[in-house]
């Protein structure tokens, strides 16, 4: 199986431009979240949604925003990019929420220039 | 909020030699997770711990999961050079009402052949 896809691999993206950051994941796990990794600091969590239909701020969610139509699919858009938002994005998806494992995708490298 | 320190922050360690690496929370946990980041690559968990004083094993890594529920800390044995990575701590709460993990900052580990 896939498990968790994410697309694009990266992208430089120019500062006020919108993007969306894909993300897919083939085990019918209820809870997605997106991360950013940056140097320093570790992995901080954007947004998260629980089930489907449902999503919640994390600890850094300011300029970024997420849909969850469907189990499978948990998108990350960048309104209006900026280049503090320069980062390694992270999707992970969990059965049973935060006390089952979660399970990480390959990461885009985002650039905002 | 809850904060984790991780250490050591690096390593560099001679193939063969133990490395020990722990994590430190200011809050309780009822779950510790250990995850392993290779170069361009997600988190790939590595061993979940989910009662106080558990010890936990898989393969050459053995982790524990303090008395207190403050603390966690991973052994890696007989190291070689695959183990060359980044290594994440992380906790939940399930008191706290939410699927959210809390992640260290990253042990970063080198192995000199």
């Amino acid at each position: 199986t896939a498990g968790i896809t994410q697309a694009p691999t990266s992208q430089i993206l120019a500062a006020g431009r919108s993007m969306t950051l894909r993300c897919t994941q083939d085990m019918r796990h209820n809870a997605m979240y997106w991360y950013r990794q940056d140097l320093g600091l570790g992995l901080r969590l954007i947004h998260y949604s629980n089930t489907a239909g449902t999503t919640g701020k994390g600890e850094v969610p300011d300029g970024y925003s997420v849909s969850r139509a469907n189990t499978d699919d948990f998108p990350l858009t960048l309104a209006s990019a900026v280049p503090s938002q320069t980062s390694v994005y992270f999707c992970a998806s969990s059965s049973q929420g935060s006390t089952d494992t979660q399970y990480f995708g390959p990461g885009t490298r985002l650039t905002v220039l | 909020g809850q904060q984790l320190n991780q250490s050591p922050q690096s390593m560099f360690i001679q193939e063969g030699e133990d490395v020990s690496m722990n994590c430190t929370s200011s809050s309780i946990f009822n779950t510790w997770l250990w995850y392993k980041q290779e170069p361009g690559e997600g988190p790939v968990l590595l061993i979940a711990l989910y009662k106080a004083g558990e010890l936990t094993s898989n393969g050459r890594l053995t982790a524990q999961f303090g008395i207190t529920r403050k603390d966690s800390f991973l052994n890696i044995s007989a190291s070689i050079p695959s183990d060359v990575g980044i290594y994440f701590c992380a906790g939940h709460d399930s008191g706290a009402g939410s699927y959210q993990l809390t992640f260290g900052k990253g042990t970063k580990l080198s192995v000199i052949p």
